[in-house]
């Protein structure tokens, strides 16, 4: 059962443009969503994250959107730039025993930016 | 500063051989995780350190896998005897404390794993 669900596994924008990545939850007792990016042979370079309490996170270029009540939050990228081609993933974390657990991740969306 | 270092960057192995993955942690980070990333999908938690102890092992296949912490600081991953399904990259990331609940996860470069 995936916890974390992005939907569309690839997504091609033009450079300049807005580009937004969609993610889904259903366990509802995620209570911080992070976006990672990744280039081939990287590891995940965290981009931006998002507390439950809030319903909006900006940085820069990036703005990441949050509805609890839908279970869905979104990460725009605008104006987007070549550099910005990469894969994008959605992570979730709950809390428990004390801590935050280890992230759940979904399967990622590749990001083609074209000039 | 130095981010999260793992090594070996590539390991080819062929199936029931034994193999054994590094990763050094952000200085400071007292938290430390390991992850399975198989083609096509996202990483899954494996194993999830607090300074030498375990939080959470739930998801590591301990007739095969184990890892330790032995001093707080370096993590190493072995798998004995390793399964063509092992075939992955093995991602480590630190974070401060997890214990703060918003805590975010630092990732190394990871080791491809490949399993004839």
């Amino acid at each position: 059962d995936q916890q974390v669900k992005q939907n569309s596994p690839s997504l091609s924008v033009q450079e300049g443009r807005i580009s937004i990545l969609n993610c889904d939850y259903t366990n509802s007792m995620f209570d911080y969503f992070l976006w990672y990016k990744k280039y081939p042979a990287e590891g995940p370079t965290f981009l931006i994250s998002i507390s439950s309490i809030k319903d909006k996170n900006e940085d820069g270029r990036f703005t990441v959107f949050l509805n609890k009540s839908a279970k869905h939050l979104s990460l725009h990228i605008v104006p987007s730039q070549p550099g910005d081609s990469a894969v994008y993933f959605c992570a979730a974390s709950a809390q428990s025993g004390g801590g935050a657990d280890g992230l759940t991740f979904g399967k990622g969306t590749h990001l083609i930016i074209q000039p | 500063e130095a981010g999260v270092a793992q090594s070996p960057r590539y390991k080819i192995i062929e199936k029931r051989q034994s193999v054994a993955f590094w990763c050094n942690p952000i200085s400071g980070h007292a938290t430390l995780y390991w992850y399975q990333q198989i083609l096509g999908q996202g990483p899954k938690l494996l194993i999830q350190f607090q300074n030498n102890g375990v939080v959470d092992d739930s998801q590591l296949p301990k007739d095969r896998f184990s890892a330790e912490r032995l001093k707080g600081v370096d993590s190493t991953l072995k798998i004995q005897p390793a399964k063509l399904e092992d075939s992955a990259v093995y991602l480590c990331a630190s974070s401060l404390d997890w214990a703060s609940g918003t805590d975010t996860q630092y990732f190394g470069p990871g080791t491809r794993l490949t399993v004839l």
